[in-house]
């Protein structure tokens, strides 16, 4: 099973200030044949279903703000929110869909204001 | 407009069973998977199980697998999720979602809680 591991648990970031996450795998998510990361980020605001940010590692949904940038591949990924705005703070979850068996999750990490 | 729309919030004592409906709309039901991914309260996601409503093949999470069932119903577009011998530990929000890669259109959640 792939396990998928952020860090920090918790972060606090000051308004306008850039924050990070990273997202570990236990095995690589890259798929050479169509050179593609199976990576996905999530935002989950209180009482809200997760909302996807990104995807294929560092392809934003439509709608999302130019902010929110994903990087890495391989087993080592990064989401970054720069100039951190009030709305979002929020849980971040990164996902990997690489393996067809199970679509695990990361634990989240947890973005508040400083 | 894609929309994915759960049925409302199940209470249920502890060995009972639920079962919760995802009533999809807005694109072809057998175009995309439906994921289930529960949600402790003050917990993180867990991934539980997917259905192609195309062929009904479905693939369950280990830590799921002989106490969940997921159907699809193509006549009404729905896909179902039943959990069995249902314990304190299974009280969480589950939430359908569908995917052809990453999951990108969420149901608002239902609310399961055991009690005695």
């Amino acid at each position: 099973d792939i396990v998928l591991t952020q860090s920090p648990d918790s972060l606090a970031v000051s308004l306008g200030e850039r924050a990070t996450i990273n997202c570990k795998s236990s095995q690589s998510v890259f798929h050479s044949p169509n050179n593609k990361n199976y990576l996905a980020w999530y935002q989950q605001k209180p009482g809200q279903p997760p909302k996807l940010l990104i995807y294929w590692a560092s392809t934003r949904e439509s709608g999302v703000p130019d902010r929110f940038s994903g990087s890495g591949s391989g087993t080592d990924f990064t989401l970054t929110i720069t100039s951190l705005q009030t709305e979002d703070v929020a849980v971040y979850y990164c996902q990997q869909y690489f393996s067809t068996r199970e679509f695990t999750f990361g634990p989240g990490t947890k973005v508040h204001i400083k | 407009e894609v929309q994915l729309v759960q049925s409302g919030a199940e209470v249920r004592q502890p060995g009972a069973t639920v079962k919760i409906s995802c009533k999809v709309s807005g694109y072809t039901f057998s175009d995309y998977y439906i994921h289930w991914v529960q949600q402790a309260p003050g917990k993180g996601l867990e991934w539980m199980g997917l259905i192609d409503p195309g062929d009904d093949e479905t693939i369950y999470a280990e830590k799921f697998q002989g106490r969940v069932t997921i159907a699809a119903d193509t006549s009404t577009d729905t896909v179902y999720m039943e959990l069995y011998s249902l314990t304190s530990e299974d009280t969480a929000v589950y939430y359908c979602a569908r995917s052809n890669s990453a999951t990108d259109y969420w149901g608002q959640g239902t609310l399961v809680t055991v009690s005695s």
